[in-house]
């Protein structure tokens, strides 16, 4: 089975601030490993992807993870929070190489104040 | 990017009656289509996978008489909340996967409230 673990459910920080949203994976197989943005009463958009790939991602709105296997982990960040950039965000993950049902993490509410 | 449009965005219904949500893909065909559950402020819960032209593979603990789901086209998959009652008030989400790659799109999302 698989599973992510996002800590911390909300998360404030100053306009212009690092962003670093934390993201725990446990796999017994490769996975694949997703950031989605939730904003208000919307459905989800994908942020950026790990796909064996490279293991520093680079998304939209100037967001990258790093997967690290050691560690397990697939933290999200941002130099720079923008106003815009409030909303929720959802950890995935999946199964490496197939058309596998993702799993979700709870989420974390990322709150950007002046 | 593809898109996947829902519809109703938000529907209202009485207590007993039974409300279907749409699920399209915009520009690509979708073999496989998943239905999602979202209470306020969780997380997404798998309901169930649709795949075109078979029946629908349903998570544990859901009903399947109760959310009854076709997918008939490659571009189109029905969810249907049968005899609705107020705890099935939720927002619910689909997403689709296109035929040729493994790209997973999501729907705008349709809050269903049940009075």
């Amino acid at each position: 089975a698989q599973s992510v673990t996002q800590l911390g459910s909300h998360v404030s920080v100053s306009e212009g601030a690092l962003v670093l949203l934390r993201c725990n994976y446990s796999s017994s197989v490769p996975p694949y490993l997703f950031w989605y943005v939730q904003y208000p009463n919307q459905g989800l958009q994908l942020l950026l992807k790990y796909t064996s790939a490279a293991t520093l991602v680079k998304g939209i709105n100037g967001f990258e993870a790093e997967f690290k296997k050691s560690e397990t982990s697939f933290h999200l960040t941002k130099p720079s929070a923008h106003m815009s950039d409030a909303a929720e965000y959802f950890c995935a993950v999946t199964r490496a190489g197939t058309a596998s049902k993702l799993t979700f993490g709870t989420g974390t509410r990322l709150q950007v104040t002046l | 990017g593809a898109v996947v449009s829902q519809h109703p965005s938000w529907v209202i219904c009485k207590s007993g009656t039974s409300v279907k949500i749409e699920c399209r893909s915009l520009d690509f065909q979708a073999t496989t289509m998943f239905w999602y559950r979202q209470f306020p402020k969780q997380s997404l819960m798998l309901m169930a996978t649709s795949n075109e032209g078979s029946k629908a593979t349903y998570e544990q603990g859901v009903e399947k008489d109760k959310f009854l789901i076709n997918h008939a086209s490659l571009t189109l998959s029905t969810l249907t909340v049968t005899s609705a009652h107020p705890e099935d008030s939720s927002f619910y989400i689909c997403s689709a996967r296109e035929a040729t790659g493994g790209e997973l799109f999501f729907g705008e999302g349709s809050r269903l409230t049940v009075l």
